[in-house]
């Protein structure tokens, strides 16, 4: 079975300043995709970010990167200019295949605040 | 806005009662997902479906029952509810059912059990 865990159930930043918020994941899938979810206090789910596991190459997005470590099976999101509008509860999630089809697995979630 | 819409918004019942959530899934979409986030358990997959299908199962418990109509649309219901039923209910939707789509959110149904 897959499992996600973040560990950073509470992270906090400046504004215009650089976060890293941390998952590992556990999979015995060759091939899956990995994805970043924010949730902001209208408790809305918007996808930020999504890194397929078979590319080298670490995925952006704006002001959002991802560090994909296959081996190590960690997947952490880096926010850079950190924005007001960041602040919510980030959700690590891994896809996978097979007899799983399209379930999403999530990790606990880790708050996000960024301070004026 | 993802395109994917939930009614109703906020649902508030009473222990052993009966409600139904709808989704309606983006255009063109054929695969719809259901989610319960709580505060105990977090965001756990209930159910999918796949152009009326159902495709696979997650944490659903029996009270449980989901379906996906003809438009793709799809119902999930809820029975003999308790007091843990209480959570937000997410659908998702993405075009198909292989580990590349995207699942994108709607907004949630707010589900309280008095």
């Amino acid at each position: 079975a897959q499992t996600v865990t973040q560990s950073q159930p509470e992270m906090s930043v400046q504004e215009a300043e650089t976060v890293t918020l941390s998952c590992t994941y556990d999979t015995s899938e060759s091939n899956y995709y990995l994805f970043w979810y924010k949730q902001p206090p209208s408790r809305q789910m918007i996808l930020v970010i999504r890194q397929e596991a078979y590319k080298q190459q670490n995925a952006t997005e704006n002001r959002f990167s991802v560090n994909f470590q296959k081996a190590a099976k960690s997947f952490s999101l880096k926010i850079s200019d950190s924005q007001l509008g960041d602040t919510a509860m980030y959700f690590c999630a891994h896809h996978a295949g097979g007899t799983s089809y399209g379930k999403l697995t999530f990790g606990q979630g880790t708050i996000l605040t960024v301070h004026p | 806005d993802s395109g994917v819409t939930q009614t109703p918004k906020h649902l508030i019942t009473a222990t052993g009662q009966r409600v139904t959530l709808r989704c309606s899934p983006r255009s063109g979409d054929l695969s719809v997902y259901w989610y319960q986030q709580s505060l105990d358990q977090g965001l756990q997959f209930l159910i999918q479906y796949y152009n009326g299908e159902e495709r696979a199962k997650g944490n659903i418990l029996e009270r449980f029952s989901a379906q996906q109509f003809p438009d793709l649309h799809s119902e999930l219901n809820l029975s003999s509810l308790e007091l843990g039923d209480s959570a937000l209910y997410f659908c998702a939707s993405s075009v198909d059912t292989d580990r590349t789509d995207t699942q994108y959110f709607g907004p949630g149904t707010r589900l309280t059990v008095l």
